[in-house]
């Protein structure tokens, strides 16, 4: 089966700029999750979806993030404005519900 | 916060060795995961050990678990210089990561 699909890969942007990250989860994968990795550290959860509706949340600076899976299958990531601190790679991953994460590859963003 | 915790932070042997890293829980689970990180890589699972299950292998892996003293533990056997990665656990009703266990394995 295709695995989870991410883009773009990198991506680098001046503070204040806007960007977007796009996720594909793996058909039938009820479960998306987005992680922000900061280098030398653990994923830190941003977000939680089941479906379409949000599950988990507290951890996205909502401030400044937004996130959203239409139609329970794609989902996109944004930021706006973006800050330096945001430099990291953006993990998306999906499962089923009580079932292993199927990780992408990851958007390594980059402010400057 | 309701993470897993790995401990070792970070874990240096030979090849040929075995390597232990732990994992502790705060809640209850039903089960829980290890995953593997190359540098640079997205995450790879590496296998899942539900709360009825005691002990789960895997070729060279072998987990534990101990919902008793919330606990797991990850014993890689007769590592190679390719198992050199970071390793992380988490479980399904928290999917948060912690630091994660750094193994190292010299040639």
């Amino acid at each position: 089966e295709a695995g989870v699909a991410q883009s773009p890969r990198y991506k680098i942007i001046e503070k204040r700029q806007s960007v977007a990250f796009w996720c594909n989860p793996i058909s039938g994968h009820a479960t998306l999750y987005w992680y922000q990795q900061i280098l030398g550290q653990g994923p830190k959860l941003l977000i939680q979806f089941q479906n379409n509706g949000v599950v988990d949340d507290s951890q996205l600076p909502k401030d400044r993030f937004s996130a959203e899976r239409l139609k329970g299958v794609d989902s996109t990531l944004k930021i706006q404005p973006a800050k330096l601190e945001d430099s990291a790679v953006y993990l998306c991953a999906s499962s089923r519900p009580s079932y292993e994460q199927y990780f992408g590859p990851g958007t390594r963003l980059t402010v400057t | 916060s309701q993470q897993g915790e790995e401990d070792p932070q970070a874990l240096s042997i030979q090849e040929g060795e075995n390597a232990t890293m732990n994992c502790s829980y705060k809640t209850s689970i039903n089960n829980l995961q290890w995953y593997r990180q190359n540098s640079g890589r997205g995450l790879v699972h590496l296998i899942l050990i539900r709360s009825n299950e005691r002990e789960k292998h895997s070729g060279r892996l072998r987990v534990t678990l101990d919902t008793s003293k919330k606990s797991s533990s990850l014993l890689i056997t007769a590592s190679r210089a390719a198992d050199t990665a970071s390793y992380f656990c988490a479980h399904n009703n928290d999917m948060r990561f912690g630091a994660g266990t750094r193994l190292t394995v010299k040639p």
